[in-house]
């Protein structure tokens, strides 16, 4: 246990349904990222925030998806109109300070949209 | 934007033999090299990372090895045990920057009793 929690860590949900998920991270860590990792993938980097500055968004993130960090500790992770395509692990992650130190991962949020 | 390729995709090596896993990344800026092991159901887990002011890193049975030059660097795993059958990650970020960390395929290494 890395002290990254994830939460739920199985959703099933139906196509159109919108689905979020929340992610703890290690108290005192300032970073936190969102990837993605599909089947036989690496996790595939969403977003990161500062405390509660979103600093990056990569392309991945379609206009269906939306991250926040309201006061700079928990976070979420809203899709909306949920597609098959979407289906996926979503991994939440910390770290204290920026690159380079120790990027810790929870153990996921299973994604399976029929 | 870094691009990180690894290989093999598959590894299998009887027990207690070595294992060695490869990577190339292709953003000479990069500075940091993490390897992640990553079993069923679970989030990656770090094992080991080497950052470029270095070129070898040792922690028990497990090496990585870095060569800034030819921007590649390997995972080494000596005396494999079964239960060091998992999924391995490399990944490239550049060191106090914002660039998130870029992940390899991943390896799966299997060990054969």
């Amino acid at each position: 246990d890395t002290g990254v929690s994830q939460n739920p860590r199985h959703k099933i949900t139906k196509r159109g349904q919108n689905v979020t998920f929340r992610c703890d991270p290690i108290s005192e860590h300032n970073r936190l990222y969102w990837y993605r990792q599909t089947l036989g993938q690496g996790p595939e980097f969403l977003t990161y925030f500062q405390n509660e500055a979103q600093l990056e968004k990569s392309r991945l993130l379609s206009d269906r998806f939306s991250a926040e960090r309201p006061k700079g500790s928990f976070s979420t992770l809203e899709i909306q109109r949920t597609e098959q395509g979407d289906s996926a692990m979503y991994l939440c992650a910390s770290s204290l300070g920026a690159g380079g130190n120790t990027i810790y991962f929870g153990e996921g949020s299973w994604l399976t949209v029929v | 934007g870094e691009n990180v390729e690894q290989h093999p995709s598959t590894l299998s090596v009887q027990e207690g033999d070595s294992a060695v896993i490869k990577c190339t990344y292709s953003d000479s800026a990069s500075n940091y090299f993490p390897w992640y092991k990553q079993e069923l159901g679970k989030g990656p887990q770090l094992i080991i990372d080497i950052r470029s002011n270095v070129g070898e890193k040792k922690d028990q049975r497990i090496a990585v090895t870095l060569n800034k030059t030819a921007k590649h660097f390997s995972l080494h795993i000596t005396e494999t045990q079964p239960e060091d059958s998992a999924v391995y990650f490399c990944a490239a970020s550049i060191r106090s920057g914002n660039t998130p960390l870029v992940f390899g395929k991943g390896t799966r290494l299997s060990v054969i009793a």
